[in-house]
């Protein structure tokens, strides 16, 4: 059962428009939630989070969005560059007993920003 | 500032023969230490988990273990490597005390034919 869900296996944009990388989650015990960017053979590299208590979160030319009630978060990045071009991991966390956390991830999305 | 590694970076093993993969952290103490793994066209998963010495916790039935015999070491193993073992091994950290953020080492792909 995939508790995190990312429908869209690739996204194609142009360079300088926006580019939109969405997330749907079932677990509502999940109070976190990350984006990570992987490249091929290397590991993700955090991007983002935003907690469960807040509906948005930006960094720069990178923002989240969360939509409690419907499940689904959102990751724009505006405007787009070529460099943006990587696979894109949404993650959800909970708390796993004591000072641990874990993370549920998507099977990711592939972006490809084109210039 | 933390760095985390991993190595070897490639791995090539025959079917049967004995794993050991090592994640080192520098710049922290006490971090909680994940191994997961990632097969072809998947996303991570979870293998194990540990938040102290000689503390490991297993997500899924499978061919591995994993043990942390100093605080900043992690170390996956398997005494007979299976086809199905082969995938991109990753190894991530938190901070023990606020820790949903993980952060990721570069990776060890491995090979078993």
């Amino acid at each position: 059962d995939q508790q995190v869900k990312q429908n869209s296996p690739s996204l194609s944009v142009q360079e300088g428009r926006i580019s939109i990388l969405n997330c749907d989650y079932t677990n509502s015990m999940f109070d976190y939630f990350l984006w990570y960017k992987k490249y091929p053979a290397e590991g993700p590299t955090f991007l983002i989070s935003i907690s469960s208590i807040k509906d948005k979160n930006e960094d720069g030319r990178f923002t989240v969005f969360l939509n409690k009630s419907a499940k689904h978060l959102s990751l724009h990045i505006v405007p787009s560059q070529p460099g943006d071009s990587a696979v894109y991991f949404c993650a959800a966390s909970q708390r796993s007993g004591g000072s641990n956390y874990k993370l549920t991830f998507g099977k990711g999305t592939l972006l490809t920003v084109n210039p | 500032s933390q760095t985390i590694h991993q190595w070897p970076a490639t791995l090539v093993q025959p079917v049967g023969s004995p794993l050991s993969l090592e994640c080192t952290v520098e710049g922290t103490s006490n971090p909680n230490l994940y191994w997961y793994r990632q097969a072809a066209g998947r996303g991570l998963q979870l293998l194990f988990y540990s938040v102290g010495i000689g503390q490991i916790s297993s997500e899924v039935p499978q061919n591995l273990s994993a043990s942390r015999p100093q605080d900043r070491q992690f170390i996956l193993s398997s005494k007979k490597l299976l086809l199905s073992d082969s995938g991109f091994y990753l190894c991530a950290w938190t901070n023990r005390g606020g820790g949903e953020t993980q952060y990721f080492g570069p990776g060890t792909r491995l090979l078993v034919l």
